[in-house]
């Protein structure tokens, strides 16, 4: 099945700061990687996507790369502000067969310091 | 406008004492899953439903149980809660299996 590794599991920045987050995969069939942030006893809310005929996708302060022959993504955080502080959890899928399921990363607790 | 719901918020239970949590949707989506999220672990998928078929993960203890009397409803039931099972319940759900999923804000189970 599907293996996803996560680094670091802790990162502190200074605001204003960029932030940046790493994930590798191990199944070259996985075709979707979405990044959750979770804030202290709430559920991930979804912040960002992308799928593999993608390198790069940007949404304001917030962009995702991947390399497709390396297997791994990269979640990067601009500019980066005190409610930016929360857990990340990066995710892979496969695009066929029974495991269609999410494979989640172990997490990065991301603090901004001010 | 939450759009995945749980209820309640907070669950406070006995060792061995059934425990049911509620997830609703607002979103009219297709599949709806249950996942278990220990403390500083990713969460751990329990099982999905896809309309009303279940599909249940391989190592999920048969402990947990889930019902989708219809569209917009899923039930967690524990039958005999553990001291193990004290964890973050977090449902979810999307259009497709292969679509975004969004989590409702969760359930966190207290066992005593």
């Amino acid at each position: 099945g599907e293996n996803v590794e996560q680094h670091p599991s802790t990162l502190s920045v200074q605001e204003g700061d960029s932030a940046v987050i790493k994930c590798t995969y191990s199944d070259s069939a996985s075709n979707y990687f979405p990044w959750y942030k979770q804030e202290l006893g709430k559920g991930p809310q979804l912040i960002i996507d992308i799928r593999s005929n993608v390198g790069e996708k940007k949404d304001q302060r917030i962009a995702v790369t991947l390399n497709k022959t390396a297997k791994h993504f990269s979640l990067h955080i601009t500019e980066t502000q005190p409610e930016d502080s929360a857990v990340y959890f990066c995710a892979a899928r496969l695009s066929s067969g029974s495991a269609r399921q999410l494979t989640f990363g172990s997490g990065t607790q991301l603090t901004v310091l001010p | 406008d939450a759009m995945v719901i749980q209820n309640p918020r907070y669950q406070v239970t006995q060792f061995g004492k059934p425990v049911t949590l509620s997830c609703s949707q607002t979103l009219n989506h297709n599949v709806m899953y249950w996942y278990q999220q220990k403390s500083s672990q990713a969460p751990k998928l329990l099982f999905h439903y896809y309309d009303k078929d279940f599909n249940n993960e391989a190592d999920t203890p048969d402990n947990f149980q889930s019902r989708r009397p219809n569209t917009s409803f899923c039930f967690l039931d524990i039958r005999s809660p553990g001291l193990g099972d004290a964890a973050m319940y977090l449902c979810a759900t999307s259009r497709e299996r292969l679509e975004t999923q969004y989590f409702g804000p969760g359930t966190r189970l207290l066992v005593l």
